[in-house]
Formats: C-alpha cells, sequence, structure tokens
C-alpha cells in the first residue's frame, strides 16, 4: 500500500545532540510537510517542501533544519535539541500546493530529549 | 493571525451516548475545513467540508459546515469505546496547502 512511513517511531536523544528524523512516502506527492506536536497540543507546522522548494513557517526556530535529497525522502534535523523539543514529530504529504486533498500523515517519531 | 478553536477540551460520556464536537475558526483565505481521529500516532481523516450547509456522513459520524458564522460541528452517535480518540478540526487556506489545527477535543467513552 502506499503510504508515508516515518522512522524510527520512538527516539531518544540527549540535550544538545544533534538527532535527525525521517520520512519515505510511496505516494509520489510533490509536497512533504513536517508538523511538531507537543503533549496536549495541536500539530504545529515547521516547514514544507514543495518538490525542491523549502518554505519555513516564520516562528520555526533556526535550531530546526529540513533536507529533501529526492521526492521520496524528508529529514528533519534538530541540531541542538532541548528539553522543549520534546514532542511528536508528524511528516505528511500531499500531492500539490493547489490539489484540495487531506494530507497523508505518517506514524509520528515521538521525541525524547534527557 | 489565523486562529482555530475547539469546544470542549475533554469530553467523557457513557457508551451509547451521542456526542457533538465543536470546531471555530477566523482565518484568511479559508478554504476547506478538515476533521481528523487520532488515537496514539498520526492522525487519520474523517472529512472535508467546503461548502456551507452540506452534512457529510459516515457511519455513525457526520459532520456540517457554516461558512457565515465560521464554525464546524463533528457529531458522532451511539458512541463506542473505540471512539475514543483526540478529534482534531483544521482548517486549509487557498493557494497553500498547510493545515492550521485546533488544540483538539479529548474524547473518552466509558463502558
Amino acid at each position: 500500500d502506499a503510504m508515508v512511513i516515518q522512522n524510527p517511531r520512538y527516539q531518544v536523544t540527549q540535550f544538545g545532540k544533534p538527532v535527525t528524523l525521517s520520512c519515505s512516502q510511496t505516494l509520489n506527492h510533490n509536497v512533504m510537510y513536517w508538523y511538531q506536536q507537543k503533549s496536549s497540543q495541536a500539530p504545529k507546522l515547521l516547514f514544507h517542501y514543495y518538490d525542491k522548494d523549502f518554505n519555513n513557517e516564520a516562528d520555526t526556530p533556526d535550531n530546526f533544519q529540513s533536507r529533501r535529497p529526492n521526492t521520496s525522502f524528508c529529514f528533519l534535523d534538530i541540531r541542538s535539541p532541548g528539553l522543549g523539543d520534546a514532542a511528536m514529530y508528524l511528516c505528511a504529504t500531499s500531492r500539490s500546493r493547489t490539489d484540495n486533498s487531506p494530507l497523508h500523515f505518517g506514524n509520528g517519531t515521538r521525541l525524547t530529549v534527557t | 493571525e489565523d486562529k482555530v478553536v475547539q469546544s470542549p477540551l475533554s469530553l467523557v460520556v457513557h457508551e451509547g451516548d451521542t456526542v457533538t464536537l465543536n470546531c471555530s475558526y477566523e482565518v484568511t483565505n479559508f478554504r476547506s475545513l478538515l476533521w481528523y481521529k487520532q488515537e496514539k500516532k498520526a492522525p487519520t481523516f474523517l472529512f472535508m467540508l467546503t461548502s456551507s450547509g452540506i452534512e457529510k456522513k459516515s457511519g455513525r459520524l457526520s459532520s456540517i459546515l457554516d461558512k457565515k458564522e465560521l464554525f464546524s460541528i463533528l457529531n458522532i452517535t451511539a458512541t463506542q469505546t473505540g471512539d475514543s480518540a483526540v478529534y482534531l478540526c483544521a482548517v486549509s487556506f487557498q493557494g497553500a496547502q498547510k493545515l492550521v489545527f485546533g488544540q483538539g477535543t479529548r474524547l473518552t467513552i466509558n463502558p
């Protein structure tokens, strides 16, 4: 089945130690998104790629970076994780910016910072 | 600032009850309103509403949008324990596929 896959499901990192979360998709969608969802809060968009075009949200901290080496893969890099970065990180895809179809979400990576 | 507000934040009912979840929004360039169900993983899509007054229905779940009053409701009839989840409302925008989410309603169905 075509899907959005996030690895790992659970990630533990140390305060200040760089960490990378990965997302892959078999849907051949042009747009890939990263959302951050802290405990009992709404998912919040960090950034998205439209093809290779990177779009950062205005309030996304510089500590968060992303890479999309090809259509299928997208990475979220947290350069120096703080305790406040502990959250569920959700990757999602959509066919295009203008296509009005629901986003397809992966199962998320739950990040713990010790 | 674009805003999506859900109420109540938390709801506990007994199996078999009917519940109504609310979502109001204040956004520019509104396109659609979406409902998602989230158990302990990724949100799963329930409904997308674009036009006012047209009810969308799937089994025991239904939803409707009022674009004049800027809100939507999600109804669940004859609730079951498997309906326990966080229900998220989100808004999409013209010319952009990003979603802005509400904070969710945590629904607990007790047997």
